[in-house]
């Protein structure tokens, strides 16, 4: 399968403990997106990769939360002191950015869904 | 950040009626428009992208147009099946591969 890969697929942890997602974005794609997903509504953007460049966070994504991509292939989500609010679904997406005037689509991973008890 | 609106939130039809949701979104500041398709426990699957007002495009029974002018788009499904029940999301984005701002969705289901 050479989609968009997240591990793991669930996690359940209590409150206080910190949490680590991977996204294993789809070979060559060079841009790699985290959206949060709480119930009712539809996917909020977290941060966006440009190989291993962070180049646009969300005001949402706050201290608690750190991603990288250090060699600009997978990604891993942290989440420390996880708090009850933070249960949502994570989602990650790739794209492949190139010339202008070719439009990058976004492909999505099946997501990691996250409860903090 | 843009506001974008779905309606309605959920549908019920019976499998073979025809239906069709709205997606609204800032008219200025576009750069394209994308439509996903995400069933419980698999990935949101993207349906169409759209970025030129008055673009149509059709793919098998469901079909979208969108109307940049005054920020709008259509989806439609013809004949709907049980295999359609899906939560239909509407993302339009400001340039070229930034951020999706979604829809909250409709919720569709379909019942045989």
């Amino acid at each position: 399968d050479t989609g968009v890969s997240q591990d793991p697929r669930h996690k359940i942890t209590k409150r206080g403990q910190n949490v680590t997602f991977r996204c294993d974005p789809i070979s060559e794609h060079n841009r790699l997106y985290w959206y949060r997903q709480t119930l009712g509504q539809g996917p909020e953007f977290l941060t966006y990769f440009q190989n291993e460049a962070q180049l646009e966070k969300s005001r949402l994504l706050s201290d608690r939360f750190s991603a990288e991509r250090p060699k600009g292939s997978f990604s891993t989500l942290e989440i420390q002191r996880t708090e009850q609010g933070d249960s949502a679904m994570y989602l990650c997406a790739s794209s492949l950015a190139r010339a202008s005037g070719i439009y990058n689509e976004q492909f999505f991973g099946p997501g990691t869904r996250l409860t903090v008890l | 950040i843009l506001n974008v609106e779905q309606s309605p939130q959920s549908l019920h039809v019976q499998e073979g009626d025809s239906t069709n949701f709205t997606c609204s979104f800032p008219s200025s500041n576009f750069y394209a428009l994308h439509w996903y398709r995400w069933e419980t426990a698999k990935s949101p699957e993207a349906l169409f992208v759209m970025t030129l007002n008055g673009d149509e495009k059709k793919k098998g029974r469901i079909s979208a147009t969108l109307n940049t002018k005054e920020g709008y788009s259509y989806l439609y499904i013809k004949g709907s099946q049980p295999e359609d029940s899906a939560t239909y999301l509407c993302a339009p984005c400001e340039t070229s591969g930034s951020r999706l701002t979604f829809g909250e969705g409709t919720q569709l289901t379909v019942n045989p």
